[in-house]
């Protein structure tokens, strides 16, 4: 138990559907993120909220859009996505130290 | 720009020494880490430093050069179950913790 959870862990959507993926952490951790890991490709960094603030948006299309509604919550909303979408989704959160990871979304769009 | 570099892939011998390289440029640097990921698995954190030298955590060590833009991680007496990807990443001067592509290392009996 790494304290970072992850719903769904599996997703399956089509390509005209709007769906959400959610990550909770309860170590009291102020910046949460969310990464991209395509099957053998590097971690890409999509999202980084620091104290609810958005910091960076790495160039993500904006068929992703992400919530931030406290220091706990982080929400991706999903909607028409490709199947070049397709990945794991993984949430993570730190603050001054190490990022603790969340089991993550394996995410197929059809 | 934000660059990292580790190799592709490394094999070595189970009871052996294995040492896995990073080199890094980053806009600022507040922190350099390892974490371990086994295939369809979340990564899990190794190791942490942020000051020059090496730190010790059991048969897992992590060495920086701040002023090399440089670590590694040494995994001694390996065992079959630490077949698996290893990242290096890098927090820069704003909180954002960049990866590497990982380094697939294959432990063979």
């Amino acid at each position: 138990e790494t304290g970072v959870t992850q719903t769904p862990r599996h997703l399956v959507m089509g390509m005209t559907n709007k769906k959400s993926l959610k990550c909770e952490q309860h170590l009291g951790h102020n910046a949460m993120y969310w990464y991209k890991q395509s099957a053998k490709k590097p971690l890409e960094l999509m999202f980084v909220y620091n104290f609810k603030e958005q910091t960076e948006n790495n160039s993500v299309p904006s068929r992703f859009s992400p919530e931030c509604p406290n220091s706990s919550h982080l929400f991706l909303h999903l909607h028409t996505l490709q199947p070049e979408d397709s990945a794991l989704y993984l949430c993570a959160s730190s603050s001054a130290g190490e990022a603790f990871f969340g089991p993550g979304t394996r995410l197929t769009v059809l | 720009g934000q660059n990292i570099d580790q190799p592709t892939e490394m094999t070595a011998t189970e009871g052996a020494i294995v040492q896995i390289n990073c080199t890094y440029q980053t806009s600022g640097f507040n922190g350099l880490f390892w974490y371990q990921q086994h295939a369809g698995e979340a990564p899990t954190f190794l190791s942490y430093n942020v000051l020059d030298g090496l730190e010790e955590k059991g048969r897992f060590s992590s060495f920086l050069s701040r002023s090399k833009g440089y670590s590694y991680l040494l995994l001694k007496e390996l065992q079959m179950k630490d077949s698996a990807s290893y990242l290096c990443a890098v927090r820069d001067q704003v909180n954002k913790l960049i990866f590497g592509a990982g380094t697939r290392l294959a432990v063979h009996p």
